[in-house]
């Protein structure tokens, strides 16, 4: 069955730290995998996507994420946080037959950002 | 360009009533999903209409219904609400092959 697994539920990194998320997925064919970021009581935005090509693929506000198909992984980076980076991150896989389909989204990992 | 609009903001209504939610896709978009999150869960798909068709369906039963317009604003229709349909309903339009740009949502809460 298709899934998302984001291991981390809660993350806590100092300002001017580096991030890591985790996301691990099941999905049988190539998979479209997409990092979203969500402020309490918004929707989602779009950080960066993968398709195809370069597996390193780099988003918005600073973030980069890297495609590990022997891994099953799409882990999110930021080599310094910024405090308004706080918020909950959703890593999601696009499922559907040639193109995004329906989103299968993971928990969520929500980011704490200590002065 | 306008981005996904949703409408209303918040709603509070009683078990066993029914509800509309209302969505307008981004300018050029023709494709719509619709998405249920919980508190603290991930957003749970609910279907997709391109053109005015249903493109797919998650795992939600009948009560849940939709709609796309010929300017591909959608509705979700829920009908005999329960207590655990209180969720934030997200709204997402795209164009077929490219990814998804979300709406702020609506908040439905079920008393």
């Amino acid at each position: 069955a298709q899934s998302v697994t984001q291991p981390d539920i809660h993350i806590t990194v100092s300002e001017g730290a580096s991030l890591e998320l985790r996301c691990n997925y099941s999905y049988g064919a190539t998979p479209y995998l997409f990092w979203y970021v969500q402020s309490p009581g918004q929707g989602l935005q779009l950080l960066l996507k993968y398709f195809s090509g370069d597996t390193l693929v780099q988003g918005i506000k600073g973030f980069e994420a890297e495609f590990k198909r022997s891994q099953s992984s799409f882990n999110l980076r930021k080599p310094s946080v910024h405090w308004s980076d706080a918020a909950e991150y959703f890593c999601a896989v696009g499922a559907g037959s040639g193109n995004t389909g329906k989103l299968i989204f993971g928990q969520g990992t929500t980011l704490q950002v200590k002065p | 360009e306008t981005g996904v609009t949703q409408s209303p903001t918040h709603l509070i209504k009683t078990r066993g009533q029914q509800v509309t939610l209302r969505c307008s896709s981004q300018s050029g978009h023709n494709t719509v999903s619709w998405y249920q999150q919980a508190l603290g869960q991930g957003p749970q798909f609910i279907f997709q209409y391109y053109r005015e068709e249903e493109n797919g369906r998650g795992n939600f039963p009948p009560r849940f219904s939709g709609l796309q317009f010929p300017n591909y604003s959608s509705e979700l229709n829920v009908n005999a609400l329960e207590l655990d349909d209180s969720a934030l309903y997200l709204c997402a339009s795209s164009t077929i092959r490219n990814e998804q740009f979300f709406g702020p949502g609506t908040r439905l809460t079920v008393l």
